[in-house]
């Protein structure tokens, strides 16, 4: 199984702020199969990231993929108030797993 | 717009049963695997099963083989998880969705429902 292991666990910063999430992988994640999702609380998770850098429809181009192998970064440019919520990774090369999430709170 | 309605959740006795259910609606659904993904309370996201558009591939999560069973039905458009033996662990929130692209297998999830809420308990 391909964990994934999401740091920090908890940001905290404030609006207008750039964050800076990691998730790496105990294996390489080929074809760059890895997907970001944004949760709010009482809600399902939406896509906001795939292909470690391609933007979901509807996804504001304040967010951002990169990395390659076993390491990768959702970056958010300036955070929005709207931008406080969890995050998690997935990889779906080798069958499909998730990171634990990242809690990004307001500071 | 694409919309998937979850349904089937409640309370449930250990080593009972439960089926799920899964409307969809606004894509040719027959073209496209589905996943059920599930959330216990306070924690983080495990797919829990896969099916693909001719339901030709199938995967389950170790935590639930043999246990779960994932079909659907491509006339109605709906999307099912038989779920038997359940286990306190198996508490949580369920969520179908759907698959990026239209291959099989592994994929990113574009669309979710809003999930059915299953508590196993005495």
């Amino acid at each position: 199984e391909n964990v994934l292991t999401q740091s920090p666990g908890t940001l905290s910063l404030s609006t207008g702020e750039r964050a800076t999430l990691s998730c790496r992988a105990s294996q390489s994640v080929s074809f760059n199969y890895l997907a970001w999702y944004q949760q709010k609380p009482g809600q399902a998770p939406r896509l906001l990231i795939y292909g470690v850098s391609s933007r979901a429809t509807g996804v504001p181009d304040r967010f951002s993929g990169s990395g390659s192998g076993t390491d990768f970064t959702l970056t958010i440019s300036r955070l929005e108030p709207e931008d406080f919520a969890m995050y998690y990774c997935q990889q779906y090369a080798t069958s499909i797993t998730f990171g634990q999430g990242t809690r990004l709170e307001i500071k | 717009e694409v919309q998937l309605v979850e349904s089937g959740g409640g309370l449930v006795q250990p080593g009972g049963s439960l089926r799920l259910s899964c409307g969809t609606s606004g894509f040719t659904f027959r073209n496209y695997a589905m996943s059920w993904i599930r959330q216990a309370p306070g924690k983080g996201l495990e797919r829990v099963s896969t099916i693909s558009g001719d339901t030709t591939y199938i995967e389950y999560s170790d935590s639930v083989k043999g246990r779960f069973a994932i079909s659907r039905d491509n006339a109605r458009n709906t999307l099912f998880l038989d779920m038997n033996s359940l286990r306190a662990e198996d508490s949580a929130v369920y969520y179908c969705a759907t698959h990026l692209g239209s291959g099989y297998g592994a994929d990113a999830f574009e669309v979710w429902g809003q999930g059915t809420l299953v508590t196993i308990s005495s």
